[in-house]
């Protein structure tokens, strides 16, 4: 079955970098694109990043764009976001969704991020 | 960027009942709207895309409909499960992919 595993979040300070990984396994990672999606405490659903499978056509969400890079490892079946400038509102539970036509068909179950000093 | 308004923000329902939920785009996104379903510390799950397609293993008592800049999502005989928070999400003018801003169904 489908499974997407995120990892890497926790504590940074804001100004600082952190690493999200995500692990697909039961399915054919590098014949689908894959998004990352954040949710605030308490709050809704922002749409973070898209990578297309082959891994060269990258698109973010304007709240992120130019801080966040997304990339993945088809050889690992790994998905990355890459996040710099971290500031307190980036605090929230990232999740990795595969992508159907630009829906979002299986997701992992997130890892959280706090941004604080 | 599209805006997704999604009314109303809490609905509450009885077992058994049917729930009308309501999504908004401030500008027409042709069919290309889906709905999920997010349960209390869960992810969420995809019900409807194609603003009326059942994602695969989703009961027929989810129903979407309508087109341009107004949707439905409609749960028939709301079971004790099927109490959740309902985003919509439109992929038609992107990027950015947008979501509304959910609508808690309660008892």
């Amino acid at each position: 079955q489908v499974q997407l595993v995120e990892s890497g979040g926790g504590v940074v300070q804001p100004g600082g970098s952190l690493r999200l990984s995500c692990v697909a396994s039961g399915f054919t990672f590098s014949d689908y694109g894959i998004h990352w999606v954040r949710q605030a405490p308490g709050k809704g659903l922002e749409w973070v990043a898209f990578v297309r499978s082959d891994g060269d056509n990258k698109f973010y969400g304007n709240s992120v764009k130019g801080r966040f890079s997304i990339s993945r490892d088809n050889s690992k079946n790994t998905l990355y976001l890459q996040m710099s400038s971290l500031r307190p509102e980036d605090t929230a539970v990232y999740y990795c969704a595969t992508d159907y036509r630009l829906h979002l068909d299986y997701w992992g179950q997130g890892t959280l991020v706090t941004v604080s000093s | 960027e599209v805006v997704l308004t999604q009314a109303p923000a809490t609905l509450s329902v009885s077992p058994g009942e049917r729930a009308t939920l309501s999504c908004r785009a401030s500008q027409s996104v042709s069919s290309n709207l889906a709905w999920y379903q997010q349960k209390s510390g869960q992810a969420p799950r995809l019900l409807i895309y194609d603003a009326s397609t059942r994602a695969t293993g989703i009961p027929a008592r989810f129903s979407g409909s309508g087109s341009g800049t107004e949707f439905t999502l409609t749960i028939s005989r709301l079971q004790s499960e099927d109490f959740a928070v309902y985003y919509c999400q439109q992929y038609n003018n992107w990027p950015p992919i947008t979501f509304g801003q959910g609508t808690r169904l309660e008892i």
